[in-house]
């Protein structure tokens, strides 16, 4: 299994750009979920999702969408990204009756 | 909305010392979890507790969970250079499980 995925690894983007981090993972778990990773603020959830076709908002949403189509896939959109947006992405996911949180490797985004 | 917070913020330590991080959430849990990232790295789960007063071992960690579930610590015994890195509790509310982490202890060793 190669557990969950990320990609881009880097990405740099200019202010008002869009994009799609992709995020898949293959243990066929129904939680999904979205954290940005800021100096001294600890890991802050964008969006989550209970399983496919579910998704509900985190506590920094705005800026940000998502969408569940499959189990596997749960990418995250910026519409029109802002220097504010620089940061560090997780992706994570967990399986039903568990409440362990297995991470990706993370997507570093820089907005200039 | 809760709240977790983590002491200290950072920890230098000589290596052979002992290292303790406490977590404390605005409310109650229904459990607590820890986290440990290495430099560089992404969260790995160390372990997750339930119980009221819970106490855990994993060989030199031990993790405690508060009486009132409303905070939680990681102590490290005798650390040595592999515990580097920076060690977060989470926890959900009871009724909604959006977890919640806390700012982090970024723990280096002074070898």
């Amino acid at each position: 299994n190669a557990g969950v995925t990320q990609t881009p690894k880097f990405q740099v983007l200019k202010t008002g750009q869009s994009m799609t981090l992709q995020c898949a993972q293959d243990m066929n778990h129904e939680y999904m979920s979205w954290y940005r990773q800021d100096p001294g603020m600890g890991l802050r959830l964008i969006h989550y999702s209970v399983g496919a076709g579910i998704t509900d908002q985190g506590e920094v949403p705005n800026g940000y969408n998502v969408s569940r189509s499959t189990t596997e896939d749960f990418p995250l959109r910026l519409l029109s990204a802002a220097p504010s947006q620089t940061s560090v992405y997780f992706c994570a996911s967990t399986g039903a009756g568990s409440y362990e949180q297995y991470f990706g490797p993370g997507t570093r985004l820089t907005v200039t | 909305g809760q709240q977790v917070m983590q002491i200290p913020q950072y920890q230098h330590v000589q290596e052979g010392e002992d290292f303790t991080t406490y977590c404390n959430s605005s409310t109650t849990l229904s459990n607590i979890q820890w986290y440990k990232q290495r430099p560089g790295g992404h969260p790995v789960f160390l372990i997750q507790l339930v119980k009221s007063g819970e106490v855990k071992k994993q060989k030199r960690l031990t993790f405690q969970f508060g009486e009132a579930k409303k905070n939680s610590s990681l102590h490290i015994t005798a650390t040595q250079t592999t515990d580097v890195g920076t060690y977060f509790c989470a926890g959900p509310n009871f009724g909604n499980e959006k977890l919640t982490f806390g700012t982090g202890t970024r723990l280096t060793i002074i070898p």
